[in-house]
């Protein structure tokens, strides 16, 4: 069965902190994997996208690894501000061919920075 | 500003009644979704079109109904709305099915 994972379900760090938040998933024909930022009663925004071939990608504080082996992912914060407040979302893409895919959605961790 | 615009922001409805979420997007993308967003659970497709004039099913498709009349306008109907279907609804466009979507800020229904 398709399944994305993520973890910690939720986090509280201080301001200026790092964090990784992470994502294990079994999802086959695997074709990219992207994270997303969703700020309360927002629309996710897209993070970043990697294909196979990429283990590493990233988007200003943002920095996003992937290991194809173990099937696992992580998104790093660095130097985390109040805005990064968020639930951030792991979303894995399923290839099926020509234009079919299928995106499986994780729960999210949810992240408070507390200054 | 482009991007994905929903109507309504939020609605209470009586169960039983009919009901059409809008989402209409300006950045001439080929492909739109609906999702649904419940507590403790990712996003689920409930449609999809991959271009103007095709739809899809997509995971929990029951309940529900789209048209994609033309490239920037996906509405998502709800026949006969039931409590079940009580949710955070979100709909998104990419230029393809592999690209990143981008997603509108929701239409929040309460269904009673």
């Amino acid at each position: 069965k398709n399944q994305v994972e993520q973890s910690p379900q939720s986090l509280i760090i201080l301001e200026g902190k790092n964090c990784t938040l992470q994502c294990n998933y079994t999802v086959s024909p695997f074709s990219n994997l992207r994270w997303y930022k969703q700020d309360t009663g927002r629309g996710p925004v897209s993070l970043t996208i990697m294909t196979f071939s990429e283990n590493t990608k990233s988007n200003g504080r943002y920095t996003a690894t992937l290991d194809a082996d173990t099937k696992q992912s992580s998104l790093h914060i660095t130097a985390s501000q109040l805005s990064d407040s968020a639930s951030y979302i792991c979303v894995v893409s399923a290839e099926y061919g020509g234009a079919t895919n299928k995106l499986i959605f994780g729960t999210g961790t949810l992240l408070a920075v507390q200054p | 500003i482009a991007g994905i615009t929903q109507a309504p922001t939020s609605q209470i409805l009586a169960a039983g009644r009919r009901m059409t979420l809008r989402c209409t997007q300006d950045m001439r993308h080929n492909a739109m979704y609906w999702y649904r967003q419940d507590l403790g659970l990712g996003l689920r497709l409930i449609h999809y079109s991959n271009t103007a004039g095709t739809t899809g099913k997509g995971e929990v498709p029951d309940g529900y109904s789209v048209s994609r009349a033309n490239t920037d306008d996906f509405p998502l109907t709800l026949a006969s709305a039931v409590p079940s279907q009580t949710s955070v609804y979100f709909c998104a466009s990419s230029e393809g099915p592999h690209q990143p979507q981008h997603f509108g800020d929701g239409t929040r229904l309460s269904i009673l």
